[in-house]
Parts: C-alpha cells; sequence; structure tokens
C-alpha cells in the first residue's frame, strides 16, 4: 500500500541554519509522482515541486533544493541559510499512476520554526 | 497560473444544520477535484474524489450522505456537510488539477485557501 512517512514532527532552527526534512514514500508503483507541498499558518497550500519515478536527478531553486533517491525511497528537502519566512507546515506527497485519478497520499507534515 | 477559489474560507454553524463549501477552478477546466479534511496540526486526509458528471467517489470510513459533493461543472464542485456536529469541525480543503491531454499524474494539484468549519 502506498504510504509517506515524515518522521520530523517539528523542527525548529536559527535564521540562516541549514536544515534538511526527511520524507520516505512506500508504493508499488513504477510510474509515480512526488510534490512538497508548503503550508504557512494562513492555511493555504503552496506548490514548490514535484518530481516523477524516472527522474531522480536532484533539483535546486534558490535556497531550495531536493534530493531524491530511488534506493532508498526518500525525497528529501534541503531549505540553506532559512529565514523566517520560511516558517510553516511542510507536506510530502505521493501520487500513484495506478490510483487512476492521481490523488495525493500527504504524509504528516513538519513543522519548521524559524527563529530570529 | 492556474487558481482555485474556495468559500467560504470560514463558517460557524449550530449543530444539525447543513453547510454548503464552494470550490472553483477560476481559469482553467478540472475534470477532478479533490477535497481533503485538515484536523489541527494534522496531515490532509483525502475524503473523496470529485468527478465532473458522474458520482464522487469516496475513501473508506467517509460517509457519503453525510458529505455531500456534487460537481456540476467542469470549473465547480461543492462539498456539502449535512447535519454537522461539532466533530465535523475541521479545515476542509479542496484541489483541482488542470485538464490537459497526455495523462495528467504529472500535473501539481492545485488548492484552495481552506474552509475552516466550526460547529457550535
Amino acid at each position: 500500500a502506498q504510504k509517506v512517512t515524515q518522521a520530523q514532527t517539528e523542527i525548529s532552527v536559527v535564521e540562516k541554519e541549514d536544515v534538511t526534512l526527511d520524507c520516505v514514500y512506500e508504493t508499488r508503483d513504477t510510474t509515480y509522482y512526488l510534490f512538497w507541498y508548503k503550508q504557512p499558518p494562513s492555511g493555504e497550500l503552496v506548490f514548490l515541486i514535484r518530481r516523477n519515478s524516472f527522474d531522480e536527478q536532484n533539483e535546486i531553486s534558490g535556497r531550495y533544493s531536493w534530493n531524491f533517491q530511488k534506493s532508498t525511497s526518500s525525497f528529501n528537502f534541503t531549505i540553506t541559510a532559512s529565514q523566517v519566512v520560511d516558517s510553516a507546515v511542510y507536506f510530502c506527497a505521493l501520487s500513484e499512476a495506478s490510483s487512476g485519478t492521481y490523488k495525493y497520499i500527504f504524509g504528516t507534515g513538519t513543522r519548521l520554526k524559524v527563529l530570529a | 497560473g492556474a487558481v482555485v477559489s474556495q468559500h467560504p474560507s470560514w463558517v460557524i454553524c449550530k449543530s444539525g444544520t447543513s453547510v454548503k463549501i464552494e470550490c472553483r477552478s477560476l481559469d482553467f477546466q478540472a475534470t477532478t477535484m479533490f477535497w481533503y479534511r485538515q484536523f489541527p496540526k494534522q496531515s490532509l486526509m483525502l475524503m473523496a474524489t470529485s468527478n465532473e458528471g458522474s458520482k464522487a467517489t469516496y475513501e473508506q470510513g467517509v460517509e457519503k450522505d453525510k458529505f455531500l459533493i456534487n460537481h456540476a461543472s467542469l470549473t465547480l464542485s461543492t462539498l456539502t456537510v449535512t447535519s454537522a456536529h461539532p466533530e465535523d469541525s475541521s479545515f476542509y480543503i479542496c484541489s483541482a488539477r488542470l485538464l490537459r491531454q497526455g495523462g495528467s499524474g504529472n500535473s501539481p494539484l492545485h488548492f484552495g485557501n481552506g474552509t475552516r468549519l466550526t460547529v457550535t
């Protein structure tokens, strides 16, 4: 069965520190998609990145970077030089082709607090 | 970019009444919309998949008679919480995927801003 695990419930860092948010997934599909979303206190979900199962290339976008490793079923997210505005809950999600509708299964989220 | 509008953003109702939440895709068509529920400090739990012109598909454990979903057009889906009770108080979020050819799995979901329901 599909599953997404975000073992870190809450992380606190001081501004300018680097922080990595872990995501481990389980799936039997060979075709699947992984996503990261940010949920600030206001509640809306902000799309950050998607990655398909055939593309293990890591990606960097500004201070954000993602490390996708199929061998360990992980899709970790690193914020470099964190800022207070990065404080939010971050969700990792899995979408499987076999579901037909590509519905998302979310992890439990990691609450990141960046302290000034 | 694709925008999903959800209304109302918050609602307080008395126990026993029904509440309707609207989810609209403003600048794109969506054959499929998803309804999620989020309890405080918890993850998003998929409630149902809303398909335009057909019945919604509910996840296990979700009462379809209590959470009525209608997807009358390619841009509008509604969730009605019938005979609401305090335990239905939660944050409800809808999402939609841009309709495009060639498969949609790689397209990210666009989320509404959510509706905070409080049942007194």
